[in-house]
């Protein structure tokens, strides 16, 4: 499995700000998603990532509010633009190898 | 839209006794099926999975139970440790796009 580390892992923001937050893996893969977990709560798909393409973004989510980055098979980078309180979450980024993905640590994202 | 739901949101159990947490899926398409634990401030790992050809798949005091009939998926804990206690999530998997749809997680407590 891909090792795969997160930055930062927590950070506290003010409202109107952005945070782009980064994801290393330590083996090239094809797929990578983001995806956005409230407290207490599942995980929800805001976009899957594959180098070399578009980032494919689910219902919900736009390309203005999370633009995110794909550069290489081993980095990505999700921003979350003009935050509000209601972008409070954990931020975590996957890769996928066939069906299985393996998650980062996350990132605890506070806006005040 | 399609979901994927957990019967009990919360489980407790006596160390050393088996945990069996359910699962209800509602896309009959659906091929992939995964079991992921969550611990505390950290990303899902992957326990177990199961593809729809098969109905039963054991690993490591891990057990998945698959009932395409009435779309039913369970994962079965042997001999429940305090470090099982966790939040474990059910995901499913259709086509080929590679992506999940995760259900709302039920929490183990593991009484010591």
């Amino acid at each position: 499995s891909a090792v795969i580390s997160q930055k930062p892992s927590r950070d506290i923001c003010q409202r109107g700000t952005s945070l782009t937050i980064q994801c290393q893996v330590d083996s090239q893969v094809t797929m990578m998603f983001w995806y956005r977990q409230q407290p207490g709560q599942s995980l929800t798909l805001i976009a899957t990532a594959n180098q070399g393409s578009e980032a494919t973004y689910e219902s919900g989510f736009v390309i203005d509010k999370f633009p995110i980055s794909r550069p290489n098979l081993t980095f990505s980078t999700l921003t979350v633009s003009n935050m509000s309180p209601e972008d409070s979450s954990i931020y975590l980024c996957s890769v996928g190898t066939g069906w299985e993905q393996y998650f980062g640590p996350g990132t605890r994202l506070t806006v005040t | 839209g399609e979901s994927v739901g957990l019967h009990l949101p919360t489980l407790s159990v006596q160390e050393g006794d088996n945990s069996i947490i359910n699962c209800a899926y509602s896309n009959s398409a659906s091929d992939y099926f995964i079991w992921y634990k969550q611990e505390s401030g950290k990303g899902p790992q992957f326990i177990i999975d199961i593809r729809s050809n098969m109905d039963k798949r054991q690993g490591q005091r891990v057990t998945v139970l698959l009932n395409k009939t009435v779309k039913h998926l369970s994962l079965q804990i042997a001999a429940t440790q305090p470090g099982d206690s966790a939040v474990y999530f059910c995901a499913e998997g259709a086509g080929n796009n590679r992506k999940l749809i995760w259900g709302l997680g039920t929490s183990l407590a593991v009484n010591p």
